[in-house]
C-alpha cells in the first residue's frame, strides 16, 4: 500500500463547477497536510495547508481533514480553467523517519 | 514571499560528467531538500538537510551527494552522470518552526537535466 494515494485521473469537470480532489493515507499518526498545485513544466505551488479536522477555506478552496478515516480532500468551487493542472497531496508522516511524501497527483481538466 | 532559486532552468550533460545543481533561498530556512520528478513517479526525496553541514538520505540517494555549507546554500552532486539520471530536479525549502514537518516546502522553479 502506498503510503499517500491519489486518483491520478484526469478529473474533468465543467467551468463553473464544484472540483473535488481526494487523498489518502496510511500513517494514522500523520499530522500536516499540504495541497499543491502544479502546472505542466512548472514547479508545485502551495495552495493549503490544514493540521486538524474539519474544513479550512480559502477562496476558492476548500481543504478537508478527516483523520479517523485518513483522507484529505481538496475542493475547488466555481472551476476556471485556469485551474487545470495536477495537484498534488503532501503528507508529513510521523513515523521515525520524519519527512513529507507526495502523492504522484491529480490532473484536473476544466472544460471551458 | 519565500524564494528558492536554482542555477539552471535546463542543463545537458554527458554520461560520466560530474554534474552540480546549485540551490540558493533567501527566506533563512533551516530546512533544504532536493527531489527529482519523473512522469508516473512523482516526487522523489534524494537528500534534505536540517542545517548547515548536516544531511540526511531520502528514498533514491544512489549516484548523488549533497553539500551545505552556508545555511542558504544547498547543493545537488552526480558524482557520475547516467542517463538515468534524466529528469527534472527540484530544491525545496521550509522553516523549522514548531515542530519537524509543520511547515510546508517551498520549491524553486526546477532544472530539467538531460544526460546524453
Amino acid at each position: 500500500q502506498k503510503e499517500v494515494e491519489q486518483n491520478s485521473g484526469p478529473l474533468s469537470v465543467p467551468e463553473g463547477a464544484i472540483a473535488s480532489l481526494n487523498c489518502t493515507y496510511s500513517d494514522r499518526g500523520s499530522q500536516s497536510f499540504f495541497w499543491y498545485r502544479q502546472y505542466s513544466g512548472k514547479s508545485p505551488e502551495l495552495i493549503m495547508s490544514i493540521y486538524s479536522n474539519g474544513d479550512k477555506e480559502d477562496g476558492r478552496f476548500t481543504a478537508q481533514l478527516n483523520k479517523a478515516s485518513q483522507y484529505v480532500s481538496l475542493l475547488i468551487r466555481d472551476s476556471q480553467p485556469s485551474d487545470s493542472a495536477t495537484y498534488l497531496c503532501a503528507v508529513f508522516l510521523s513515523g521515525g523517519y520524519q519527512k513529507v511524501t507526495f502523492g504522484t497527483g491529480t490532473k484536473l481538466q476544466v472544460i471551458p | 514571499d519565500v524564494k528558492v532559486t536554482q542555477s539552471s532552468r535546463y542543463l545537458v550533460k554527458r554520461t560520466g560528467e560530474k554534474v552540480f545543481l546549485e540551490c540558493v533561498q533567501d527566506m533563512d530556512h533551516e530546512n533544504m531538500f532536493w527531489y527529482r520528478q519523473d512522469p508516473g513517479l512523482g516526487l522523489r526525496l534524494i537528500y534534505f538537510s536540517y542545517d548547515v553541514k548536516m544531511k540526511e538520505k531520502g528514498d533514491i540517494p544512489e549516484g548523488y551527494s549533497v553539500s551545505r555549507e552556508k545555511k542558504e546554500r544547498f547543493s545537488l552532486i552526480l558524482e557520475s552522470a547516467s542517463t538515468n539520471q534524466t529528469s527534472m530536479y527540484l530544491c525545496a525549502s521550509s522553516s523549522q518552526v514548531g515542530e519537524w514537518g509543520n511547515q510546508p516546502q517551498h520549491f524553486g522553479d526546477g532544472t530539467r537535466l538531460s544526460i546524453l
